[in-house]
């Protein structure tokens, strides 16, 4: 059965920390890996990674895919309160036209 | 512009009542999208329309009844709900579902059922 795990499921940090979120997958006949970040409502898009190596970069952010080990992760440097949010993995096959394979999100609270 | 509105924002029913929650895009998009999500759970997909087309439903009860009037409406009927259907319904938008591309999700509809 495709999965997919995300650690740690929380994580506080304070101000100016740097912290690692990472994902790992079993899915067959995997197409990409996608990140997003969610507040109160809706999970808004951060990255979509479908090539090993290639890290995607925006401002503070940026993510790497790892497909012969099957994970990603996701770095955030000098952290702020607005990084505070639940952090959603997910990931698409060739298989199921369109479905994305979320896992548990990470919850990350920054403290002043 | 990666916007998809969806009203109403809250909505209250009781177990009897029939409404119906309503999502737009105006990106072109022709993959549109129902999750449900429980708090501190991720989205579970309930529906996706492709080209205006049911292509997956993820075995969800006939209490709900997704709609999809033309590409850019999606519209999901909901009859005789019980209060565990209590949630954030999110919808979604994609390109295309053939090839992966980024989905794009609204505020979400927050429902509770009495």
């Amino acid at each position: 059965e495709d999965k997919v795990v995300q650690s740690p499921l929380s994580l506080v940090v304070h101000e100016g920390d740097t912290v690692t979120l990472n994902c790992s997958y079993e899915v067959t006949n995997f197409r990409s890996l996608l990140w997003y970040k969610q507040e109160k409502k809706a999970p808004t898009f951060l990255f979509m990674l479908t090539s090993s190596g290639i890290e995607k970069k925006s401002g503070r952010l940026s993510s790497i895919l790892d497909k012969k080990e099957l994970f990603s992760i996701l770095n955030i440097t000098a952290t702020q309160t607005g990084d505070s949010a639940v952090y959603l993995c997910a990931v698409a096959n060739y298989n199921q036209g369109g479905k994305l394979i979320f896992g548990q999100g990470t919850e990350l609270s920054v403290k002043p | 512009d990666t916007e998809v509105t969806q009203t109403p924002k809250h909505l209250v029913m009781g177990m009897t009542n029939k409404k119906s929650l309503k999502c737009e895009q105006h990106m072109g998009h022709r993959a549109m999208y129902w999750y449900k999500q429980k708090a501190k759970k991720p989205p579970e997909l309930m529906f996706v329309y492709s080209y205006e087309k049911l292509s997956i439903n993820e075995s969800v009860p006939s209490r709900f009844s997704p709609e999809c009037p033309n590409s850019s409406l999606l519209n999901l009927h909901l009859h005789a709900l019980q209060p565990e259907d209590s949630a954030l319904y999110l919808c979604a938008s994609s390109q295309r579902t053939e090839y992966q591309e980024t989905q794009y999700f609204g505020p979400g509809t927050r429902l509770l059922v009495l």
